[in-house]
């Protein structure tokens, strides 16, 4: 089964660009989930999504927006890049309906913003 | 507010001491709790889960976790740690994507 992966491996950006973040999900799994890491910190929720939906969002401003693409794979579009977006991004993977929302986490994208 | 902490941010052991890593949540929704590990250099991979019944949880690789409801913790235990544990670890809550606490760095000394 092939796990999640994630593109661009790192990136960097000038603060008031745009940036896409890509991820595959894994194998059979519907339903997606973006998280920003900072240095030092746990995996910070930005939102979810299922049969390309939004499923929920954290407490992230809209400039972090979102895809989910019939075959599951997703994007992570964020505007007006600012310093502090600087962290590592996360997408998740699982499979909703199966009780437990059990997820496979990618490699993440390394963004850093000067 | 919901949210996980982590009361252990780094902890160095000694092979073959024990473990036990504090995390307690804030959730008022049904709890289900889980504990990630991410090795150096790999990613986030899950160690164990609670769901219901037994608060007794077993993981992979000797871990264990209980979930005590009255004092909203899901402490993290291992009886006999190897070098090879060595990682960061996460306990998260969801719903949804889930909360996670901010981690707590292991180093398991040879």
């Amino acid at each position: 089964e092939t796990g999640v992966t994630q593109s661009p491996t790192h990136l960097i950006k000038t603060r008031g660009q745009q940036v896409t973040l890509r991820c595959s999900s894994q194998s059979g799994h519907n339903t997606v989930s973006w998280y920003q890491q900072a240095l030092g910190q746990g995996p910070q929720f930005i939102f979810q999504y299922y049969r390309e939906e939004e499923n929920g969002r954290g407490n992230f401003p809209p400039r972090f927006s979102g895809l989910q693409f019939p075959n599951y794979s997703s994007e992570l579009n964020v505007n007006a890049l600012e310093l502090d977006d600087s962290a590592l991004y996360l997408c998740a993977s699982s499979l909703r309906g199966q009780g437990l929302n059990e997820q496979y986490f990618g490699p993440g994208t390394r963004l850093t913003v000067t | 507010a919901q949210s996980v902490s982590q009361h252990n941010h780094h902890v160095i052991l000694s092979e073959a001491a024990s473990l036990e890593l504090g995390c307690n949540y804030s959730y008022g929704g049904t709890v289900n709790l889980f504990w990630y590990v991410q090795y150096p250099g790999q990613h986030l991979q899950l160690l164990l889960k609670y769901f219901s019944g037994d608060p007794l949880v077993k993981g992979i690789k000797g871990f264990e976790a209980e979930f005590i409801k009255s004092k909203f913790s899901f402490n993290l235990r291992k009886p006999s740690v190897q070098w090879s544990d060595t990682a960061e670890y996460f306990c998260a809550c969801p719903p949804q994507g889930g909360y996670f606490g901010s981690g707590t760095k292991l180093n398991v000394k040879p």
